[in-house]
């Protein structure tokens, strides 16, 4: 089973400029979340989403949404950067039914730099 | 305020030694404990995972303890290997009840170094 992908790599982009990263979770995975992971913060919880809807909303900002496909694969978008952007954002997929205690399966992440 | 607390930031051990890493909460009611491994690079990855009605639970050389009492998980690595090295995260559900599909609230992590 093929896991979490998560695209792009790695991004540098400008303050003010806004940011689409995109997940793709794994086979038969409903639920996918986003984290942004800082040396400072650690692992935050951004949002979740479960058959193209979001179920779960962490403290961050309304420069942050996401959204999810029919097919699961969820985008996050931040826009109008700010050097604190600069993060690795990382994906889950889970099953995301029945039981909410599911371990998540994490992509690789995308390092974002805002400079 | 709540708070998720994992004890030490950096635990130095030598191969062939147990490793115990201690994550301590304040201000939650977790249903259950989940723990993950990360490596430098690469997002975390699961590795077991206990229910506040479970006081260990065991996976190869991996040992988890929950007492809801103390408010504390002990996570265990006997016969450590230099293979082992990486940080550990903890992980809870915030919600009471342990209801909150896909979110988790992470501890900062314990950096486990096993020299050879």
């Amino acid at each position: 089973k093929a896991g979490v992908t998560q695209t792009p790599r790695y991004l540098i982009k400008t303050r003010g400029q806004q940011v689409t990263l995109s997940c793709s979770p794994i086979s038969g995975h409903r639920s996918v979340s986003w984290y942004q992971q800082t040396p400072g913060q650690g692992l935050q919880f951004l949002f979740e989403y479960f058959s193209e809807t979001q179920r779960n909303k962490g403290n961050f900002p309304g420069r942050f949404s996401g959204r999810q496909f029919s097919n699961s694969r969820s985008e996050m978008n931040v826009s109008t950067l700010e050097l604190g952007d600069s993060a690795l954002y990382l994906c889950a997929s889970s099953r995301g039914d029945s039981d909410p205690s599911y371990e998540q399966y994490f992509g690789p992440g995308t390092r974002l730099t805002v400079t | 305020s709540q708070k998720i607390e994992q004890n030490s930031e950096a635990l130095n051990i030598q191969e062939g030694k147990t490793a115990t890493l201690t994550c301590n909460y304040t201000n939650y009611s977790p249903a259950y404990l989940q723990w993950y491994r990360q490596d430098p690079g690469r997002g975390p990855v699961f590795l077991l995972l206990i229910r506040e009605n479970e006081k260990e639970k065991r996976k190869e050389r991996l040992k988890v303890t929950f007492d809801t009492t103390l408010k504390q998980s002990l996570f265990h690595i006997t016969a450590s290997q230099p293979a082992d090295s990486a940080t550990y995260l903890c992980a809870l559900d915030p919600s009471a009840g342990g209801t909150s599909y896909g979110k988790l609230t992470f501890g900062q992590g314990t950096i486990l170094t096993v020299h050879p």
